[in-house]
């Protein structure tokens, strides 16, 4: 079972627009990541929040995360072309390995 | 370049034949992590090996075996492979900031 849910499961804007994607987890979590991955390549690490912060900035991205309603989101601003791929929401709780979601399909139109 | 490498890139298997994909990284991390992604899907966990010479099994182990053959290197074995497990195999390794993973093995087998 996927512990991470994106919403939506597509977006596409035009380059210049912010891009919000949504994450909703249903366990407790020791912190949640965010990846990215353009076609055809592995994921690559984008930023993790720990559960006891709210926000994190790195870049253009901005996180938020909720932990009373499980549930996390990622800003793009200005998004570029070179933004198109999947984005996927990842939790971590106890020890355990990262539980994905099934991803934000982000097309980002020149 | 620091990562993670696996091999085979592509592969093409028949009905019942068996194969290992080889990762390995370069990175001294601890664990290590086999996904696989099946399309439009997010990642699901085969097996993990949290250290050196400790394996555990994830979400989907069934058909699969791995062994840590070292801090650097960690196998998939696929003993009797099945057109169910057609799909891209990611490897990965982790720190507590985050996963690192490699381009992927993607898999047919007819």
């Amino acid at each position: 079972s996927q512990q991470g849910e994106e919403d939506p499961q597509a977006l596409s804007i035009q380059e210049g627009e912010n891009a919000t994607m949504n994450c909703s987890y249903k366990t407790s979590i020791n912190n949640l990541q965010w990846y990215r991955q353009n076609s055809g390549r592995g994921l690559v690490h984008l930023i993790l929040i720990r559960s006891n912060e709210r926000e994190k900035h790195s870049g253009r991205l901005r996180v938020t995360l909720d932990t009373s309603k499980k549930s996390s989101s990622l800003l793009i601003t200005a998004s570029r072309a070179a933004d198109t791929a999947s984005y996927f929401c990842a939790t971590s709780a106890g020890r355990r390995a990262l539980t994905f979601g099934s991803g934000t399909r982000l097309q980002v139109q020149p | 370049n620091a990562g993670v490498t696996q091999t085979p890139k592509f592969q093409v298997l028949k009905t019942g034949q068996s194969m290992t994909l080889q990762c390995a990284q370069d990175m001294n991390h601890n664990s290590m992590y086999w996904y696989r992604q099946d399309p439009g899907m997010g990642l699901r966990l085969i097996y993990y090996s949290a250290s050196e010479g400790t394996t555990d099994k994830g979400e989907v182990p069934n058909g699969y075996n791995v062994s840590r053959l070292n801090k650097r290197e960690f196998s998939l074995r696929l003993e009797s492979a099945a057109p169910s497990q057609t799909s891209v195999y990611f490897c990965a390794s982790s720190t507590v900031y985050g996963y690192t993973f490699g381009s992927g093995t993607r898999l047919t087998v007819v």
